[in-house]
């Protein structure tokens, strides 16, 4: 089983709705992340929460907000979605105990907003 | 904070050695070098980090300059699965731990 995952893999809806992008991991990590992508280019950050009752905004956060409902939950949600928010959107996990930091990504959520 | 410029693309011939290069003039004296990178559109992965010397793993050696302001990642012998966006991040010390993604080099490999 892989060990972080994204709700769904694909969506597609229209503008004004209400998208909710879920992401789980059992890797035990305290720290998650969500980061959008655009063709061609690299992961901009949105939001990011190193425990439970820590929320960062990232480098675009406007339209979104987030909720990290347990260590392993971390849902980023749009309120009302809008064309350009169409993107590839990956979460990501790393683990508070090591300078590594590496970060641990999802397979991604490729939403398109009609 | 602190950017990286790399290559847009770059061919290597299959079972010759990757080097792809990363400028990162204005990194500070303790702020990490990270190599990341993206087969398809899948999910970024970690390949190797460094301070300040060279490194080496399984996959890959990293290659600092003296001066900190460019590095080199190595692919010692490329293979067809080693076409991805790679990924040359400085991490940011603030306490964050953020990652700043610039465009990557887009590296084919050639049967």
């Amino acid at each position: 089983d892989a060990d972080v995952t994204q709700t769904p893999r694909n969506r597609i809806t229209k503008t004004g709705k209400r998208i909710m992008l879920e992401c789980s991991q059992t890797k035990g990590h305290d720290r998650m992340y969500w980061y959008r992508q655009d063709p061609g280019l690299g992961l901009r950050l949105i939001y990011y929460s190193f425990d439970v009752k820590d929320i960062n905004k990232g480098e675009i956060s406007d339209g979104y907000s987030v909720s990290r409902q347990a260590q392993a939950k971390f849902s980023l949600s749009l309120e009302s979605a809008i064309p350009n928010q169409t993107a590839l959107y990956f979460c990501a996990t790393s683990d508070t105990g090591t300078s590594l930091n590496e970060q641990f990504f999802g397979p991604g959520t490729r939403l398109t907003v009609l | 904070d602190a950017k990286t410029t790399q290559p847009t693309s770059m061919d290597c011939a299959e079972g010759r050695a990757a080097n792809l290069p990363c400028n990162h003039s204005t990194i500070s004296g303790n702020e990490y070098v990270y190599w990341y990178r993206q087969i398809h559109s899948q999910g970024p992965q970690y390949i190797i980090h460094g301070l300040k010397n060279n490194e080496t793993n399984e996959m890959a050696s990293l290659i600092i300059t003296e001066d900190r302001k460019s590095s080199t990642l190595i692919l010692p012998h490329a293979t067809l699965r080693d076409t991805a966006v790679y990924y040359c991040i400085v991490r940011l010390t603030s306490g964050t731990y953020k990652y700043i993604f610039g465009t990557g080099t887009r590296l084919k490999v050639l049967a």
